[in-house]
């Protein structure tokens, strides 16, 4: 069974630049997180969702950032102008389609470096 | 408000040195809790959770956690670590009203010398 994938594994871009991050779950799950880390930091929730519709999107920074999940299978981040304080390792993550506080599969993490 | 605290940014320890990580957490309800490893340019992978039961939890790669409540820690043991265990380690609590998301700690990075 293929993990949590995730695209482009680093990025490098210039301050107002706009990236687009991309994330393929676990086939059959319907949950779906994106986390980011900052340098020096701990791992932060950014949004859920389920199939497609965003259940909670509490831990977006600001409006420069997009969350799409269309048809419920991969979703994409933009983040659109990036900043400075954008750069990080943004961690997706899936679960299967139930609810509880159950394991999420991490996908090894896009690195962002905004300059 | 919930969190979790990672004291120790590095560790350092010999091969076949025992080893723990220690991990806080602060949370209102009962927590569950995991312990994650990350090996560079990997996922995180789970090593293992607890959620109720023996507070005692055993996990892959001959890693374990002990749940205690009084102390607010769940701190992740191994009593003898190999080269391969050099990684990051995270511990996190999930929280259980509307969302299930976690909350991470800072991670602590181990490295193992020969």
């Amino acid at each position: 069974e293929a993990g949590v994938t995730q695209f482009p594994s680093h990025s490098v871009i210039e301050k107002g630049q706009t990236v687009t991050l991309r994330c393929d779950p676990i086939s059959g799950h319907d949950n779906l997180y994106w986390y980011r880390r900052v340098m020096g930091k701990e791992i932060k929730f950014l949004l859920h969702f389920v199939k497609e519709s965003k259940q909670d999107e509490s831990g977006m920074p600001n409006n420069r950032f997009l969350a799409e999940r269309t048809g419920g299978t991969y979703s994409t981040l933009k983040v659109q102008p990036a900043e400075l304080e954008d750069s990080g390792v943004y961690f997706c993550a899936s679960s299967p389609p139930r609810t509880g506080p159950y394991e999420q599969y991490f996908g090894p993490g896009t690195r962002l470096t905004v300059t | 408000a919930q969190s979790v605290t990672q004291p120790d940014i590095h560790i350092t320890v010999s091969e076949g040195a025992s080893l723990e990580l220690r991990c806080n957490y602060s949370y209102g309800a009962t927590p569950y809790l995991f312990w994650y490893v990350q090996s560079p340019g990997q996922g995180l992978q789970l090593l293992l959770k607890y959620f109720s039961g023996d507070t005692l939890v055993q996990g892959i790669k001959g890693f374990e956690a002990e749940f205690k409540r009084s102390q607010s820690s769940f701190n992740l043991r191994k009593p003898s670590v190999h080269w391969s265990d050099a990684a990051e380690y995270f511990c996190a609590v999930v929280t259980t009203s509307g969302t299930y998301k976690y909350i991470f700690g800072t991670g602590t990075r181990l490295k193992v010398l020969a």
